[in-house]
């Protein structure tokens, strides 16, 4: 009964392909996040939904669309893989986007782009 | 959200307490001290927060100086499993607030 759960957990793929992640919390909380953790360790947010409605976005690319069919779901889709996405990407949950509620985060997944 | 300053690495006993230190001392009166891990290869995993008081949950306790300028975790019995990259991190109270990481300490256990 894992709380915040994504997949898949690993994924190999070739460059200009697209790919998404699923994303989905049991928690009941109200806002997602998505965070890439890059080849030099670095976390950083791309995305936060609160009940379904962005409120964080980072300077991504465009070709990264989050989309949340409902408040338990976030999942992110990526568009034409380059290789420098290879990063692992953390989807976490928290019961609002306020400061004194603690964020969770899932395993992981780790994407390779070759 | 306040910048935060923490050693690059740290070395403890097993059985003994580590003390991870935190510098932060442009926090403003509305943001929390969090502390998070990374062990390899895992998700982040939450260990405690707090605002000014100090806390002490299961885990852990965090003792924040009364002028909330810095802030020390404390891991009273580690362990092994307890060697991993540990974050601390200044988040604002308001909606909208994240968690941004830094570069965080690598407690490293030794038998």
């Amino acid at each position: 009964d894992t709380a915040v759960s994504q997949t898949p957990k690993y994924l190999v793929t070739q460059m200009g392909n697209d790919k998404s992640i699923k994303c989905e919390q049991n928690l009941g909380h109200d806002t997602m996040y998505w965070y890439k953790q890059d080849s030099k360790k670095f976390l950083k947010i791309m995305f936060s939904y609160n009940n379904k409605e962005l409120i964080i976005n980072e300077t991504v690319p465009n070709r990264f669309s989050p989309k949340s069919p409902d408040k338990a779901h976030l999942n992110l889709h990526i568009n034409s893989l380059e290789l420098g996405d290879s990063a692992v990407y953390f989807c976490a949950s928290s019961r609002d986007g306020t400061g004194g509620n603690t964020i969770y985060f899932g395993e992981g997944s780790w994407l390779t782009v070759v | 959200d306040a910048k935060t300053t923490q050693p690059t690495s740290m070395d403890c006993a097993e059985g003994r307490a580590a003390n991870l230190p935190c510098n932060h001392s442009t926090i403003s009166g509305n943001e929390y001290v969090y502390w998070y891990r990374q062990i390899h290869s895992q998700g982040p995993q939450y260990i405690i927060h707090g605002l000014k008081n100090n806390e002490t949950n299961e885990m852990a306790s965090l003792i924040i100086t009364e002028d909330r300028k810095s802030s020390t975790l404390i891991l009273p019995h580690a362990t092994l499993r307890d060697t991993a990259v540990y974050y601390c991190i200044v988040r604002e109270e308001t909606s909208g607030s994240r968690l941004t990481f830094g570069e965080g300490t690598q407690l490293t256990v030794n038998p």
